[in-house]
């Protein structure tokens, strides 16, 4: 099993460019989220998934946009790159559902700058 | 709102000798306490977690206590060794049905040889 993957690893933007992190599982998880980290600021939830078919704002969601596109995977859009938007970017997923929290897995992250 | 406080957010001990990092958390409806430990340059992996029906839990040089009516909870790490240096972050369950998980803002553990 690959666990959480994403891609890219790395990726520099210039302002006003806009772009897609992906994030796919293998571990048929319900749930999956999208954290930005910052240094000091610990990891702040931008958008997840709690089933497929759903999306939710979390934390720090302006500028981003979301697609569960199936159980699988799960994506983050950048319409237009601003340089608050440097960080490194993690996907995660969890088996919670039916009321019930789990341990989330963590992809290897994105680390992200906007010039 | 949901918060989770941890603290300290620097921490140096001597090898052999025991960390203690505390959090704090603001929903009583939380009931799943997770932490995650982060070497540099790394994703966070768990170390041990810890639901709301357990006091305490332990894993071999790795301890969690929970108290509810406080609505805090800490990772006690005995007999720390170099390789425990990382950043370690304590989570809370955001309320049932959310699936969402708050995250404290993280202690940079260091054990110096």
């Amino acid at each position: 099993n690959a666990g959480v993957t994403q891609t890219p690893k790395f990726q520099v933007l210039k302002t006003g460019q806009s772009m897609t992190l992906q994030c796919a599982q293998d571990m048929n998880h319900n749930s999956m989220y999208w954290y930005r980290q910052d240094p000091g600021m610990g990891l702040r939830l931008i958008y997840y998934s709690a089933s497929e078919g759903t999306t939710d704002k979390g934390e720090v969601p302006n500028g981003y946009n979301v697609s569960r596109l199936n159980k699988r995977e799960f994506s983050l859009r950048l319409e237009s790159a601003a340089p608050s938007q440097t960080s490194v970017y993690f996907c995660a997923s969890s088996r919670a559902g039916l009321a019930s929290y789990n341990e989330q897995f963590f992809g290897p992250g994105t680390r992200l700058t906007v010039l | 709102g949901e918060n989770v406080e941890q603290h300290p957010s620097t921490l140096s001990v001597q090898e052999g000798d025991s960390a203690v990092i505390k959090c704090t958390y603001s929903d009583s409806a939380s009931n799943y306490f997770p932490w995650y430990k982060q070497e540099l340059g790394k994703r966070p992996q768990l170390i041990i977690d810890i639901r709301s029906n357990v006091g305490e839990k332990k894993d071999q040089r790795i301890a969690v206590t929970l108290n509810k009516t406080a609505k805090h909870f800490s990772l006690h790490i005995t007999e720390t060794q170099p390789e425990d240096s990382a950043v370690y972050f304590c989570a809370a369950s955001a309320p049932s049905g959310t699936y969402k998980y708050i995250f404290g803002t993280g202690t940079r553990l260091k054990v110096l040889a």
